[in-house]
């Protein structure tokens, strides 16, 4: 079974602390992804990576980034947390390029529910 | 710009019903249609998906109808049941030149409650 796992379930932080959310999937997947859901607003993808040291934006970067060191680790860093960062953050992976037309699937973790005060 | 519309916002069918959500969406370069399924305190999983060469794909009581000219496309739950509520995800990529969908456009959601 795929695996991704995120490092907390719930985080409260203070305004301006910089927040590390950690992320880890045991499928040797090329790609990984981080995303933020909000009522009413769905999923929106925050980075993602297609490699190790490779990231690429998103639809809603600002106030992020993104560290990928090893294959099987994507972190998502708040620099200076803000209120308006409170929100569900959802981890997922995939395969990377054409291993069948449905080969796609992205995998996704628990979520981390993060407060920031 | 929304690119993938998605509707109702909030879905209640009662136990041995249809459940219908539908999506619209205005890129044409898309190729590729997930639906993902998602229980409270979880994180979604994909349900089922159709590429546009067909105009329909059946997964059990799962069944996703896709219409090109019209740039929409349904999933239909039939026989609902209470454990199928939960909020659905559909999604639409763009093959790259690798051959990978590998980013996906998410609908808002819906919340879909069957009631026993």
């Amino acid at each position: 079974d795929v695996k991704v796992t995120q490092s907390s379930r719930y985080l409260v932080k203070r305004t301006g602390e910089k927040v590390f959310l950690e992320c880890v999937q045991d499928m040797d997947h090329e790609n990984m992804f981080w995303y933020r859901q909000d009522p009413g607003l769905g999923l929106r993808l925050i980075y993602f990576s297609y490699d190790v040291k490779m990231k690429e934006k998103g639809d809603i970067p600002e106030g992020y980034s993104v560290s990928r060191e090893k294959k099987e680790r994507f972190s998502l860093i708040l620099e200076s947390a803000s209120t308006n960062q409170t929100s569900m953050y959802l981890c997922a992976s995939s395969f990377g390029s054409g291993r069948g037309p449905f080969s796609n699937e992205q995998f996704f973790g628990p979520g981390t529910r993060l407060t920031v005060l | 710009q929304q690119q993938v519309k998605q509707s109702p916002q909030s879905l209640i069918v009662q136990k041995g019903g249809i459940s219908i959500i539908n999506c619209a969406y205005e890129n044409t370069a898309f190729d590729y249609f997930p639906w993902y399924q998602q229980f409270p305190g979880k994180g979604p999983a994909l349900l089922i998906a159709i590429r546009p060469d067909v105009s329909e794909k059946k997964e059990g009581r799962f069944t996703i109808s896709f219409n090109k000219s019209a740039k929409q496309f349904s999933l239909h739950i039939m026989d609902s049941q209470p454990g199928d509520s939960a909020t659905y995800f559909c999604a639409a990529s763009i093959r790259n030149s690798g051959g990978s969908n590998y980013k996906l456009t998410f609908g808002k959601g819906t919340l879909l409650t069957v009631n026993p």
